[in-house]
């Protein structure tokens, strides 16, 4: 059975530092898709970054970064020059062959004024 | 920029009663799934409904729970008899097709309290 383990119930990141997010997944698949989602205190699911399992390269948005290591089944993400507006929840996603997202635990996110 | 539109945003229903959430997709978007959220946990996969049609129900209880998408109109999830574990968010997406590779964009939830 595929699975996402977000092993981080709770990070904190000092304002403009770096912090990393951590994703595990287990699939039989090759081909798959996996995403980053933050939801804030609104709850409303944003889509920060996706990643398709083909592309060997690591996917970017601005200040959002992935390490996908596919061998490893490791998805983690990297926010850099952390602002309080990222302080929120983050959930890592799978999603292969069918429509339905798999998604993990989730991380909160402190940032640290 | 209608994205996915979900009402109401909160609903407090009392044990035994029932409760509908609403759900319009994106314009033009005749897929849609709805995810239930409960505290401290991830969105599970519930539904998958085209219109008039529901494609997969296996995340979905067996029993007092619906869900719908007629050809007009926004999608209804039902809940009949509410219980206290009914308590979570439930959320709506809606793609454009069913494919894997379509994304599916998220509505803000409906929190609900059973109480």
């Amino acid at each position: 059975a595929q699975t996402v383990t977000q092993s981080q119930p709770e990070m904190s990141v000092q304002e403009a530092e770096t912090v990393t997010l951590s994703c595990t997944y287990d699939t039989s698949e090759s081909d798959y898709y996996l995403f980053w989602y933050k939801q804030p205190p609104s709850r409303q699911m944003i889509l920060v970054i996706r990643q398709e399992a083909y592309k060997q390269q690591n996917a970017t948005e601005n200040r959002f970064s992935v390490n996908f290591q596919k061998a490893a089944k490791s998805f983690s993400l990297k926010i850099s020059d952390s602002q309080l507006g990222d302080a929120a929840m983050y959930f890592c996603a799978y999603k292969a062959g069918t429509y339905k997202y798999i998604f993990g635990t989730g991380t909160r996110l402190k940032v640290l004024a | 920029n209608a994205g996915v539109m979900q009402n109401p945003r909160h609903l407090v229903r009392r044990r035994g009663q029932e409760a509908r959430l609403r759900c319009s997709p994106v314009k033009g978007h005749s897929h849609v799934y709805w995810y239930r959220q409960l505290p401290e946990e991830g969105l599970k996969f519930m539904v998958y409904l085209q219109k008039e049609n529901i494609i997969d129900e296996s995340g979905m209880p067996k029993e007092r729970f619906s869900a719908e998408f007629p050809k007009e109109g926004p999608s209804i999830l039902r809940i009949q008899q509410v219980v206290r574990g009914d308590s979570a968010a439930y959320f709506c997406a809606s793609s454009l097709s069913g494919i894997v590779y379509n994304e599916q964009f998220f509505g803000p939830g409906t929190r609900l309290t059973v109480l």
